[in-house]
């Protein structure tokens, strides 16, 4: 499964749009994006997938470029709660032991 | 409501003792998971289980044992083999295929924070 690259932390103003970069340069035409993040002590929330459309939820909108090398989650209106580590993923679906987590992006939402 | 739950939240083990975490879901999900996270650092699968009776090795079997004896349970032990097994333990599941166009989102539970004394 294609290596994911995310900043280790970044800040926002609660509000504000929150856009979470993560850079994936060796995608296969196969292999989906997911997006989770974990709130401290706690188990990582799913917030949104995609292939190659952009996606939007009740909780996110899913941003993949055209080339699929990259994309960007966005929290439209980030708030005090959303302060959270946020992970992105990139594998073909049910290789059942090819889910990794690395460091993810530690989001911190400021008042 | 659906969902998964890990019990205990804390667990506290003396060294050499054998110890089991215990992981129910309701979401009717075929596959479970048993992650191991350690301070800072992202999750490392330990076992997997894509029906009853079966289950995988996942990249830090070692020192760990599983059963799935339901469908709705997968509990994990530690064992006294492992050598540092002070960590947060998080169990998951997921659908198993349905179709070539769905996917296997994995949903979490809360955690289980284990401390060897």
């Amino acid at each position: 499964d294609a290596k994911t690259t995310q900043p280790p932390s970044m800040d926002c103003a609660e509000g504000r749009a929150a856009n979470l970069p993560c850079n994936h340069s060796t995608i296969s035409g196969n292999e989906y994006v997911y997006w989770y993040r974990q709130i401290h002590s706690q188990g990582p929330q799913y917030i949104i997938h995609g292939l190659k459309n952009n996606e939007t939820n009740e909780m996110a909108s899913l941003i993949i470029t055209e080339d699929r090398k990259s994309s960007t989650l966005i929290l439209p209106h980030a708030t005090l709660r959303d302060t959270a580590v946020y992970y992105c993923i990139v594998r073909v679906p049910y290789n059942f032991n090819k889910f990794y987590f690395g460091s993810g992006t530690k989001l911190n939402v400021k008042p | 409501d659906g969902g998964i739950t890990q019990s205990p939240k804390y667990l506290f083990r003396k060294e050499g003792q054998n110890v089991t975490l215990s992981c129910e879901q309701n979401l009717n999900h075929d596959a479970m998971y048993w992650y191991r996270q350690d301070p800072g650092q992202g999750l490392r699968l330990i076992y997997y289980s894509q029906i009853v009776n079966d289950f995988q090795k996942g990249d830090i079997a070692e020192g760990y044992s599983v059963s799935r004896e339901k469908k709705e349970s997968f509990p994990l032990t530690v064992t006294s083999a492992q050598k540092n097994p002070t960590a947060f333990y998080l169990c998951a599941s997921s659908i198993r295929r349905l179709a070539a166009a769905s996917t296997d989102t994995q949903y979490f539970g809360p955690g289980t924070r284990l401390t060897v004394l």
